[in-house]
């Protein structure tokens, strides 16, 4: 069954820092990977489409990359309303399997 | 302005059957290449991919629940709807749909429905 792996599950970091959450997948894909950011008891919302591209609104603190089976989302300087949970996911041919979430907290 | 909005039973009873309807507006599927997909939630827990049906009204399931997902389009209604039978306790989640914009041009699931929340229990 295809995967996709993110790391870590669970980060806290300070305000300002520099984050990095990753998603692997279990076989290689080209770059429809997505990057969701979902904040509690909300719908989750695009910030990452084509594994790099920024979604229209979306701060440039967020960035993303990778192709094939390894990918990343980074936050450059962690804001406090960056609390959230982020979810990956292959969009392209099914299954359109999403990552198992990293939440992001601030110390 | 493009909109989901997803509807259904809020209680089901175990071995039951679910059918939720996801009516869009503001967007035809006709003559656009669209596809909708059903995703779910438990409570605290990760968003879970079910189904999607793609503009060209091929199905895509999710393999650990492919024998109890049905997905269909109708186009008519502007309507996805999305039957899952043998409902357990374990089904009880937030059922969201979510839309596509397929090829080059995609910007991967932009668009959420605000999600229904059902409760499976006797």
């Amino acid at each position: 069954d295809f995967q996709m792996t993110q790391s870590p599950s669970s980060l806290s970091a300070f305000v300002g820092d520099r984050v990095t959450i990753t998603c692997r997948a279990s076989q290689g894909f080209g770059n429809s990977l997505a990057w969701y950011q979902q904040k509690p008891g909300k719908v989750p919302k695009v910030l990452i489409y084509a594994a790099s591209t920024l979604q229209s609104g979306v701060p440039s603190r967020f960035s993303g990359s990778g192709s094939g089976t390894d990918f990343t989302l980074t936050i450059s300087s962690l804001q406090p309303e960056d609390v959230a949970t982020y979810y990956c996911q292959k969009y392209d041919i099914g299954p359109l399997t999403f990552g198992g979430g990293t939440k992001v907290e601030i110390k | 302005q493009v909109t989901l909005k997803e509807s259904g039973p809020v209680l089901v009873k175990p071995t039951e059957t679910l059918t939720l309807t996801c009516t869009v507006s503001g967007f035809s599927f006709n003559n656009n290449r669209v596809g909708v997909s059903w995703i779910r939630q438990p409570p605290g827990k990760a968003l879970e991919w079910l189904a999607h049906i793609y503009s060209f009204d091929e199905e895509s399931y999710t393999t650990s629940l492919k024998s109890r997902l049905t997905i269909s389009k109708d186009t008519s209604k502007s309507q996805v709807v999305l039957i899952m039978t043998n409902m357990d306790p374990v089904d009880t989640a937030t059922y969201f749909c979510a839309r596509i914009t397929e090829g080059t041009s995609s910007h991967a699931f932009d668009i959420w429905g605000q999600g229904t929340m059902v409760t499976v229990s006797s």
